[in-house]
């Protein structure tokens, strides 16, 4: 079964620009959340989807969205980028139903803001 | 508030000696204890978790690890150290309410050296 596949793994934007990354989920997963790590930070929860739905959110300011599409897969954006911003996004899946589940983590993608 | 705590940044072993890394949590209601480990550049992989029933907790690669619910503590550990278990590790705690969403502890860098 082929695991959760982020893109792009790499890129690089400037201050200002805003960057949309996207996640496709393990095949039947319905949940899907995102998170951010950095150095200083660690890692951190960004939002969770379920069902084309928001269920959790994470305290980032707004700037910071994401919606997931019919076939669960989702993206998150983020608008008018700033320095501290650059960091690995890490996307991850589960089934949704209950909350025993383990998260089963995509690649990443590391985002570096200039 | 939730919370978790890895009181080491690093954990030094020696091959075939056993290892622990340390994790306490502050949740309120019952826990869902979870262990990952993540390698360079790569996302994270699930080990272990905690859901209820018996304390020490078997996953993959030898690794184990026992709550302990008066110390709140949820200790990673394995009999026998691999130069290849060589990673950063992350403990991570869900409260048991609704979604997915995890609070993850700092951190704890592993080296097992040969």
């Amino acid at each position: 079964k082929a695991g959760v596949t982020q893109t792009p793994r790499y890129l690089i934007k400037t201050r200002g620009q805003q960057v949309t990354l996207s996640c496709s989920p393990i095949s039947g997963h319905r949940s899907v959340s995102w998170y951010q790590q950095t150095p200083g930070q660690g890692l951190q929860f960004l939002f969770e989807y379920f069902s084309e739905t928001q269920r959790n959110k994470g305290n980032f300011p707004g700037r910071f969205s994401g919606r997931q599409f019919s076939n669960s897969r989702s993206e998150m954006n983020v608008s008018t980028l700033e320095l501290g911003d650059s960091a690995l996004y890490l996307c991850a899946s589960s089934t949704g139903t209950g909350n025993a589940g383990e998260l089963f983590f995509g690649e990443g993608s590391r985002l570096t803001v200039l | 508030a939730q919370s978790v705590a890895q009181p080491e940044d690093q954990v030094n072993v020696a091959e075939g000696n056993p290892l622990t890394v340390k994790c306490t949590y502050s949740v309120s209601g019952n826990p869902y204890l979870f262990w990952y480990v993540q390698y360079p550049n790569r996302g994270l992989q699930f080990l272990l978790k905690y859901i209820t029933g018996d304390n020490l907790v078997k996953g993959s690669y030898g690794f184990e690890a026992e709550f302990n619910k008066s110390q709140t503590s949820f200790h990673l550990k394995k009999p026998s150290a691999l130069v290849s278990d060589s990673a950063l590790y992350f403990c991570a705690v869900r409260a048991n309410q609704a979604g997915t969403a995890l609070i993850f502890g700092k951190g704890t860098t592993l080296s097992v050296s040969s």
